[in-house]
């Protein structure tokens, strides 16, 4: 696609339950990222993708988040048992191998009641 | 814990002055540093991007500084525009290309 995809773009989820939240990067970018983003805040990194694998996932708060990329292009971000604590804006983006430059998405907007 | 601050955190100004946005980090052994924009509900889009041998970039009448010895980082907007309204953030790569940011300048410019 043109950009970084995601979705949903707005999720509204009770306290308990469980959430995927998808990403699909640029085509051909193999490095893929995750990011929260609190209100106010400035981004925190959760985890990144080099082609299939977890390259870094020193950002994962807790064993509730878990992310997947099986294929090496779409990623999904799993929350379990969602805490009111865990709403705020769920960032994705892709770099291709050779550039720098970093490309983000719209976000998933994620409120736990 | 390696941080980075941006000062001030929300800024004012009539359209057409020139402004300074400023960002220190402390970690003097950063790859590179990236100013990026978001406006609000969107994403970041990725403004401009010092490498850590560069001193400056520039895009337009953006242009950006890089100082690694004092741990400092300014972008400077000339000319401001209503259009330029967004939040400012700015971010250095940390290890294999994690990103750490500041909490951004929230920035108005009115007509």
């Amino acid at each position: 696609g043109a950009g970084v995809s995601q979705t949903p773009s707005n999720k509204v989820t009770e306290k308990g339950k469980y959430v995927e939240l998808r990403c699909d990067p640029i085509s051909g970018h193999t490095a893929l990222y995750w990011y929260r983003q609190s209100l106010g805040q400035g981004p925190e990194f959760l985890i990144y993708f080099q082609g299939t694998g977890a390259a870094d996932d020193s950002g994962l708060p807790n064993d509730r988040f878990f992310a997947v990329r099986p294929e090496g292009s779409v990623s999904t971000l799993k929350i379990q048992r969602t805490e009111r604590g865990d709403s705020a804006v769920y960032l994705c983006a892709s770099t291709s191998t050779s550039g720098n430059t970093i490309y983000f998405g719209e976000g998933s907007w994620l409120t736990v009641v | 814990k390696q941080e980075v601050t941006q000062i001030p955190a929300a800024l004012s100004v009539p359209e057409g002055e020139n402004l300074v946005l400023n960002c220190s980090f402390t970690d003097s052994a950063i790859y590179n540093l990236q100013w990026f924009r978001q406006d609000p509900g969107k994403g970041l889009t990725s403004l401009l991007l010092i490498q850590s041998s560069q001193r400056e970039q520039t895009s337009g009448r953006l242009n950006a500084s890089l100082d690694k010895s004092s741990g400092r980082s300014t972008l400077y907007i000339a000319a401001s525009q209503p259009g330029d309204s967004a939040t400012y953030l700015c971010a250095y790569i940390q290890g294999a290309q994690k990103l750490v940011f500041g909490q951004g300048t929230r920035l108005t410019i009115n007509p």
